[in-house]
């Protein structure tokens, strides 16, 4: 088992709707989540950074850690074609928080 | 832009070969990372170099080998390349040692023949 799941998707929605975006994990010591979002053949850009549990929200972009359950959720509302890309969560635990460990990411298609 | 630089692009070899990849980290970032990307495995961590010393390891393998110059910049070393090494190799950097923020490079692809 994977330390890390992510659905790899595809997922498909309209413009304008609100997207889930999920991952889970087996290591209670992950106590950093960052989702990456990557453009075909380019490299991953950060997104968003949260620490511990609870909801981060930038723009239309909303962060949510609930470590009771080890699931993290990435929100995108009002979602735009440009938001079409491969969405990977990461992880990581103190003391070897410079080792990221990384979800295999989920694709997301915006149709107009 | 995220300001990490990686230099080459793309990169054709053949088996057997031995290849640099360069990476640049943003100004004033004193961590370097280096990562595999497959279609298989997703992102790797491979290695993590802090001011120019060797600070964690991932799952890299002994024929890789990487350092970070005086100057920050580091290369990666890939050596007997094998046809399962064609990958895309990214290089992300950070402010700190606790690399909870990475930034990343554009990447290198490199195609082992």
């Amino acid at each position: 088992q994977k330390e890390v799941e992510q659905d790899p998707g595809p997922l498909s929605v309209p413009e304008g709707a609100i997207v889930s975006l999920n991952c889970t994990y087996s290591n209670s010591a992950f106590q950093y989540f960052m989702w990456y979002r990557q453009y075909s053949r380019k490299g991953p850009e950060l997104l968003m950074y949260t620490y511990s549990s609870g909801n981060k929200e930038d723009g239309r972009f909303t962060a949510q850690v609930d470590k009771s359950s080890k699931y993290i959720s990435l929100f995108i509302r009002d979602s735009q074609p440009s938001d079409s890309a491969t969405y990977l969560c990461a992880m990581g635990a103190p003391g070897t928080a410079s080792k990221l460990t990384f979800g295999t990411g989920t694709r997301l298609q915006v149709t107009l | 832009d995220s300001g990490v630089t990686q230099t080459p692009k793309h990169l054709i070899t053949a088996t057997g070969q031995r290849v640099t990849l360069r990476c640049s980290p943003r100004s004033g970032d004193l961590s370097v990372y280096w990562y595999q990307q497959s279609l298989d495995q997703g992102l790797q961590f491979l290695i993590q170099y802090y001011n120019g010393e060797e600070r964690a390891k991932g799952n890299i393998l002994e024929r890789f080998s990487a350092q970070q110059f005086p100057d920050l910049h580091s290369e990666l070393n890939l050596s007997s390349l094998e046809l399962g090494d064609s990958a895309l190799y990214f290089c992300a950097s950070s402010a700190g040692l606790a690399g909870h923020e990475q930034y990343f490079g554009p990447g290198t692809r490199l195609t082992v023949t």
